[in-house]
């Protein structure tokens, strides 16, 4: 049974918006969903976190819905350089291990 | 601010050798993470540090493999008699102690990658 799920990939091209979901259907009651993008040869990069509802910052904005089954990685006008791997972090109830990230979407932005 | 930073970046070792990496967090952050990344996978946690306290470790995470951390500073992992299996990246995270671990922004190092020949 998969602990978070997440696309393998996606594809979209310069100025759209990108929306990348994760499914963590075991979150924790009181943790938090972090999300991160991670370039080749580099660790993870903080990009948004939150606990319910919308977050927005200054680079994306974060949709989790009341039952906190899912979150939405919202990516505005993304350029060639927001090629990378994008992963959720989140907590899961009743697991060993307490921090899970997803598999990662592996997100190609075309000219 | 100099980050997170992980020595060595790369290491090629023998089946059955033992190797040790180490891990400079960034200097006012109390808590400090080790993952293990494979090809295509999200990072696996293996264990994090509050302080010099090792508050959890993952039950994936076998006898042969320790981590330190002394006056809660800088951050060793060792693996002991490597396998083929234990190649991957290693990454050292860390961040300043917020509710809980799930709250923390971690700042990641460029991580260390282990081939066990």
């Amino acid at each position: 049974l998969a602990k978070t799920t997440q696309p393998i990939s996606m594809d979209s091209y310069e100025g759209q918006e990108v929306n990348i979901t994760c499914s963590h259907n075991n979150i924790a009651t009181n943790d938090y969903i972090t999300w991160y993008q991670q370039f080749p040869s580099q660790g993870p990069r903080f990009i948004i976190q939150g606990y319910k509802t919308k977050v927005t910052n200054e680079v994306a904005s974060l949709f989790i819905p009341a039952d906190r089954k899912s979150s939405t990685l919202s990516l505005p006008r993304v350029s060639l350089s927001d090629t990378a791997v994008y992963y959720c972090l989140v907590v899961l109830s009743g697991g060993y291990n307490k921090l899970i990230f997803g598999a990662g979407t592996r997100l190609a932005v075309h000219p | 601010d100099t980050g997170v930073s992980q020595n060595p970046r790369h290491k090629i070792t023998k089946r059955g050798q033992n190797v040790t990496f180490r891990c400079d967090p960034i200097s006012e952050h109390n808590r400090l993470y080790w993952y293990r990344q494979t090809l295509g996978q999200g990072p696996e946690f293996l264990t994090y540090f509050q302080n010099e306290a090792q508050l959890e470790k993952s039950r994936l995470l076998s006898d042969r493999f320790s981590a330190e951390r002394p006056k809660g500073s800088f951050s060793t992992l060792e693996i002991q008699r490597t396998e083929q299996g234990d190649s991957a990246m290693y990454l050292c995270a860390s961040s300043l102690e917020g509710v809980g671990p799930s709250t923390d922004t971690q700042y990641f190092g460029p991580g260390t990658r282990l081939t066990v020949l």
